[in-house]
């Protein structure tokens, strides 16, 4: 069974203060890890998607990156409307178009 | 505007009375899919859809009802809802089977 676990459950960082989440993933072959944001009560909004071990992707203050068992969402100097829940979901080769999403970090960045 | 669209956004309704939940995309994907997110268990996967009058199951579809006769919509179908439905629903699409998703708003569920 494919399982995505994500950590810390929850994050307080001053503005500026740079630190990195956590997506540990079990998964029978990947086809892809997806990274989202989502405010409170909204939609789910698309950050990134890695394929392959090594690979990096960045967008403003944040860079993730996958290795085989796991991926980090850096945060490089947050401000405050950084503040939101990111997602963490893995698609598998054999899961048809399923996606196993994590339980989510919720990331507070206070002025 | 490129958008995913849910109605009703709200819905409190009582046990055993059948309700839709419709979702639209104007962005021409051939995808769509329902989730639910609950406290504590996270985002969900409820149904699929790679096309039109195609449809599968994801992880937890006992109690629901999708179908695609268009390729725009995909409503979400509770023919006898239960307590245990409360959630927050979203919809989703997605270019193809390997694309990223885009999600709509949410429609917040409540049967009593």
């Amino acid at each position: 069974e494919d399982q995505v676990t994500q950590s810390p459950e929850a994050l307080r960082l001053q503005e500026g203060e740079s630190s990195s989440l956590n997506c540990s993933y079990t998964v029978s072959g990947l086809r892809g890890l997806f990274w989202y944001r989502q405010d409170p009560g909204k939609g789910p909004e698309f950050l990134f998607t890695l394929y392959s071990a090594g690979e990096e992707k960045e967008k403003e203050r944040l860079k993730a990156t996958l290795t085989k068992k796991e991926s980090f969402l850096h945060i490089t100097a947050p401000k405050p409307e950084d503040s939101a829940t990111y997602l963490c979901a893995v698609q598998a080769n054999n899961a048809g178009n399923m996606l196993t999403f994590g339980g989510g970090t919720r990331l507070m960045v206070k002025p | 505007e490129a958008q995913v669209t849910q109605n009703p956004r709200y819905l409190i309704t009582v046990t055993g009375k059948k309700l839709t939940v419709t979702c639209s995309q104007n962005m021409n994907h051939e995808y769509m899919s329902w989730y639910r997110q609950d406290p504590g268990l996270g985002l969900r996967q409820i149904y699929y859809s790679m096309n039109v009058e195609v449809t599968d199951k994801g992880d937890v579809p006992e109690g629901y009802k999708v179908s695609r006769k268009e390729k725009r919509n995909f409503p979400l179908i509770l023919e006898s809802p239960s307590p245990n439905q409360t959630s927050l629903y979203f919809c989703a699409s997605a270019r193809g089977r390997d694309y990223e998703q885009y999600f709509g708003p949410g429609t917040r569920l409540t049967v009593t």
